[in-house]
């Protein structure tokens, strides 16, 4: 069975701070791994990472995988109040469909 | 472009009513997927659709049917509502091949007293 684990569940910082959330994951034939980012309603597609040790960038966003160890990082430097939000990692296997399996997200609360 | 559209927002159920939850894209999307969402367990998928026709069970399926008749619509029914299905749902699709990123819809907020 699939497997996702998001580290740390939440997080407080204030604006400006720099933060990095981890994922870790077992996934049989591992096929990608994909970000997203929860405000009130539906969540939001930030990056897809299929290769190692190639980063994603996205403004202050950034993110890297490594397949060896099986995990991810995702970053958010110089952090905002809108920043706020819970990041959710999910990653496909290449069984049933590619279907996704979410870790439990981890919550942002960035204080002015 | 509305992309995914989930009805309602909102639902109050009693014990053992039934109803059904309402999802459609217009993104000619093959693949759709319903997923509930508690606290501290993630995104968790019940059932899922690769096309008209075709539909699986995902993690979580009891107490809940689907059935996909044409490509734009996914419904989810809730046989007869039990206070552990209290959550919010969302339906999600996304383009055939396998790799893309699912598109989420809104959500539904349920609560079965």
């Amino acid at each position: 069975e699939d497997k996702v684990v998001q580290s740390p569940l939440s997080l407080v910082v204030h604006e400006g701070d720099t933060v990095t959330l981890n994922c870790s994951y077992e996934v049989t034939n591992f096929r990608s791994l994909l970000w997203y980012k929860q405000e009130k309603k539906a969540p939001t597609f930030l990056f897809m990472l299929t290769s190692s040790g190639i980063e994603k960038k996205s403004g202050r966003l950034s993110s890297i995988l490594d397949k060896k160890e099986l995990f991810s990082i995702l970053n958010i430097t110089a952090t905002q109040t809108g920043d706020s939000a819970i990041y959710l990692c999910a990653v496909r296997g290449g069984t049933s469909y590619g279907k996704l399996t979410f870790g439990q997200g981890t919550i942002l609360t960035v204080h002015p | 472009n509305a992309g995914v559209t989930q009805t309602p927002k909102f639902q109050v159920l009693k014990t053992g009513q039934s109803m059904t939850l309402q999802c459609a894209q217009d993104m000619n999307h093959e693949y759709m997927s319903w997923y509930r969402q508690d606290p501290g367990m993630g995104l968790r998928l019940i059932h899922y659709s690769v096309g008209a026709g075709i539909t699986d069970q995902g993690e979580v399926p009891n107490g809940y049917n689907v059935s996909r008749s044409t490509t734009e619509d996914f419904p989810l029914r809730l046989l007869s509502a039990a206070p552990s299905q209290t959550s919010v749902y969302f339906c999600a699709s996304r383009a055939g091949g396998g790799n893309s990123p699912l598109h989420f819809g809104n959500g539904t907020r349920l609560t079965v007293t």
